[in-house]
């Protein structure tokens, strides 16, 4: 079967550096994504990894791996706002996304 | 200019009733989708709409049934609704599916409560 596991939860300080990690386990693979979903909110596109290697955005960044079926979504500086769960997704054989549970990122000032 | 919007926002409904929620994206995207987010926060795609064509997740039930009228509308129709039911279900769309990179943009999600 199909399976993403990231942590359900973790806690970072504001002003820290945190890494979120996701291992993937799918047939085929089209890409990955990563959404930002505040609680009662619709998830947000992050970013999108297709090859190895890391992409930077702002404060975020992700890092893909596909030999590994491995990825992580670094955040720095963080801010309160940052508090929010962060989903890994997979685009399967059939470009269809293989969703995370969610990582909940708590933010402690 | 809300990009995804869907209605309602809230619906509360008792089992066995029928219910629909409407989807509509002003973004000119080819590919439209439903999901359900459980109580767990995991999402499931139930169903995605590209083109006019259907592509139907075998694990939903038959209750469900997806309607477009045309591509900036894609509705969702259930029937015999059951206490299972309940959930957040979210809209989406993106470009295509032609691109794996297209992102997809989301609804704010219609929380449904079946009593």
């Amino acid at each position: 079967g199909q399976n993403i596991d990231q942590p359900t939860e973790m806690t970072a300080t504001e002003g820290a550096i945190v890494q979120i990690n996701c291992t993937y386990q799918t047939s085929g693979f089209n890409g990955l994504f990563w959404y930002q979903q505040h609680a009662g909110e619709a998830p947000t596109f992050l970013s999108y990894n297709v090859l190895d290697g890391l992409e930077e955005k702002g404060r975020f960044s992700s890092f893909l791996s596909r030999s590994k079926g491995y990825s992580y979504l670094l955040l720095k500086e963080l801010q309160m706002k940052d508090s929010a769960s962060y989903l890994c997704a997979v685009m399967d054989s059939n470009y269809q996304l293989i969703w995370g549970a969610g990582t909940k990122l708590i933010i402690k000032p | 200019d809300t990009a995804v919007s869907q209605t309602p926002k809230y619906l509360v409904t008792q089992m066995g009733n029928d219910k629909s929620i409407k989807c509509e994206q002003n973004l000119g995207h080819d590919t439209m989708y439903w999901y359900k987010q459980d109580s767990k926060k995991f999402l499931k795609i139930m169903f995605s709409y590209n083109n006019k064509e259907l592509i139907i997740n075998e694990t939903v039930p038959n209750r469900f049934s997806p309607k477009s009228p045309d591509k900036a509308h894609l509705n969702l129709h259930i029937n015999s609704l059951e206490l299972g039911d309940s959930a957040v279900y979210f809209c989406a769309s993106s470009q295509g599916l032609a691109d794996s990179s297209y992102e997809q943009y989301f609804g704010p999600g219609t929380r449904l409560t079946v009593t």
